[in-house]
């Protein structure tokens, strides 16, 4: 089972640089949200979808775009890439918004901006 | 006052002893979920186990089990038979209508087991 599959695992930007960060799941999960983990830290919500066509912010959502035109996939970007976004950043889903849901976590993708 | 707090930054446990990982939480809810996740040094997230704040019982999964104070609004983790591929950072995190049902995560715990 492919659970939420992130793409890439690893990327290195040079500031300035836009990039794509992918994120699909295969749960028909409605709800999916990125996080950023920073070093030593716990995560912070950037974005979330409750579906299909729907977005919202989360914590910590300047510098970041999303959009969800599909159920399956929820993709992350960076338009102008800053050091301050160098990260891990996961991606994770649950069926609803249920107190009792758990989150599925991608394995993450590591950003480094240089 | 933070949502969810744990205060260890880091734990030593002796192979095969018992471990607890503390976590506090705050919320004015009801009716909330509380979790604890594994982050192993290979980075994903795996979710380990839940807890309902209406369930009477504390919840187990295998080793793993949840000593739930709703009084103390506590629910810290106890780890039973150490192995030492549970080094990891551990995560409590709840979910709250008053924090609109979005995960909120402590700041982790590093757990180290030695054999």
């Amino acid at each position: 089972n492919a659970g939420v599959t992130q793409t890439p695992k690893f990327r290195i930007l040079k500031i300035g640089q836009s990039m794509t960060l992918q994120c699909a799941q295969d749960m028909n999960h409605n709800y999916m949200y990125w996080y950023r983990q920073d070093p030593g830290m716990g995560l912070k919500l950037i974005y979330y979808s409750v579906g299909a066509g729907i977005t919202d912010k989360g914590e910590v959502p300047n510098g970041y775009n999303v959009s969800r035109s599909t159920t399956e996939d929820f993709p992350l970007r960076l338009e102008l890439a800053a050091p301050s976004q160098t990260s891990v950043y996961f991606c994770a889903s649950s069926y609803t918004s249920g107190v009792n849901q758990p989150q599925h976590f991608g394995d993450g993708t590591r950003l480094s901006i240089l | 006052a933070q949502k969810i707090t744990q205060t260890q930054p880091g734990m030593f446990v002796q192979e095969k002893e018992a471990v607890t990982l503390d976590c506090t939480y705050d919320t004015s809810d009801q009716s909330y979920g509380l979790f604890w996740y594994k982050q192993p040094s290979s980075g994903e997230m795996i979710f380990l186990i839940y807890q309902g704040s209406y369930d009477e019982q504390n919840a187990t999964e295998g080793r793993y089990s949840l000593n739930f104070q709703k009084a103390r609004k506590s629910a810290n983790l106890v780890i039973s038979a150490s192995q030492l591929g549970d080094s990891a950072m551990y995560f409590c995190a709840m979910r709250a209508m008053e924090y609109g049902n979005k995960l909120v995560f402590g700041a982790g715990t590093i757990l180290r087991v030695k054999s």
